[in-house]
C-alpha cells in the first residue's frame, strides 16, 4: 500500500461546479500536510496547508481528518483555471523530513 | 530575485553517459530534494539532503548520486547505472520548522531523455 494515495482521476466538471479531492495517508505519524497545484509540464506551486482545524483560501477549503487519516480539498464554483493536477503531500515524524507526495488528481474544468 | 534554479531544461543524451543535473537555491535554505516525475504519475524522491555534507537515499536513488558541498547547491547525477533514465527532473528546497519541513519551492524542472 503506498503511503499517500489520492482519488484517481480524471475529474471533468463543468464551470461553476463544486469538486472535492481526497487523500489518505497510511501512517499515524503524520507531521504536516500540503495540497500542491502542478500544471502540464511545470512545476508543482503551493495551493495551501492544511490545518488540524480545516482553512478556507477563497474558494478553496482544506480539511484534515486524524482519526481516518485523510486530507480533502474542496473546490467552490470552478473555473477553467483550475484545470491542472493536485497533488497531496504530506510528511513524518519517523521519516525525517521526507515529504511524500500522493500520486495527483487530474481536474478538467470545461466550459 | 530568491529562487530556485535548475539547469539546463531540456537535455538529450545516449545510453550509458552519464548526466548532472544542475540545482542552486539562493533562499537560505536548509533542506533540499531531487524528485522525478514520468508521464501521468506523481514525483517520486530520489535524494534529499537537510544539510550541508549529508544527505539521504529517498525511493528510488538507484543509478543516481548527489553532493552537498555547499548549502546553495545539490547537484544530481543520472548514472549509467540507472535503467530508464528518460523523465522529468524537480529540485526543490525548504527551511525547515523545528523537524518539519515548510513549503517546497521548486525550480522549473530538466526534462532528460536518453537516446
Amino acid at each position: 500500500r503506498k503511503e499517500v494515495e489520492q482519488d484517481p482521476g480524471p475529474f471533468n466538471v463543468p464551470e461553476g461546479a463544486t469538486v472535492a479531492f481526497n487523500c489518505t495517508y497510511s501512517n499515524s505519524a503524520s507531521q504536516s500536510f500540503f495540497w500542491y497545484r502542478q500544471d502540464c509540464r511545470k512545476e508543482p506551486k503551493l495551493l495551501m496547508s492544511v490545518y488540524s482545524s480545516g482553512n478556507e483560501d477563497g474558494r478553496f477549503t482544506a480539511q484534515l481528518n486524524r482519526a481516518s487519516q485523510y486530507i480533502s480539498l474542496l473546490i467552490r464554483d470552478s473555473k477553467l483555471s483550475d484545470s491542472a493536477t493536485y497533488l497531496c503531500v504530506v510528511t513524518f515524524y519517523n521519516q525525517g523530513g521526507k515529504l511524500i507526495f500522493g500520486q495527483g488528481t487530474e481536474l478538467s474544468v470545461k466550459p | 530575485d530568491g529562487g530556485i534554479t535548475q539547469s539546463p531544461k531540456y537535455l538529450f543524451r545516449k545510453e550509458g553517459q552519464n548526466v548532472t543535473l544542475s540545482c542552486e537555491q539562493n533562499l537560505n535554505h536548509d533542506a533540499m530534494y531531487w524528485y522525478r516525475q514520468d508521464p501521468g504519475q506523481g514525483l517520486r524522491l530520489i535524494y534529499y539532503s537537510q544539510i550541508v555534507n549529508d544527505f539521504q537515499k529517498g525511493d528510488i536513488a538507484e543509478g543516481y548520486s548527489v553532493s552537498r558541498e555547499k548549502k546553495e547547491s545539490f547537484p544530481l547525477t543520472v548514472t549509467s547505472a540507472q535503467k530508464n533514465p528518460t523523465a522529468f527532473y524537480l529540485c526543490a528546497s525548504s527551511g525547515i520548522a523545528g523537524n518539519a519541513p515548510g513549503e517546497l519551492f521548486f525550480g522549473e524542472g530538466s526534462r532528460l531523455t536518453v537516446l
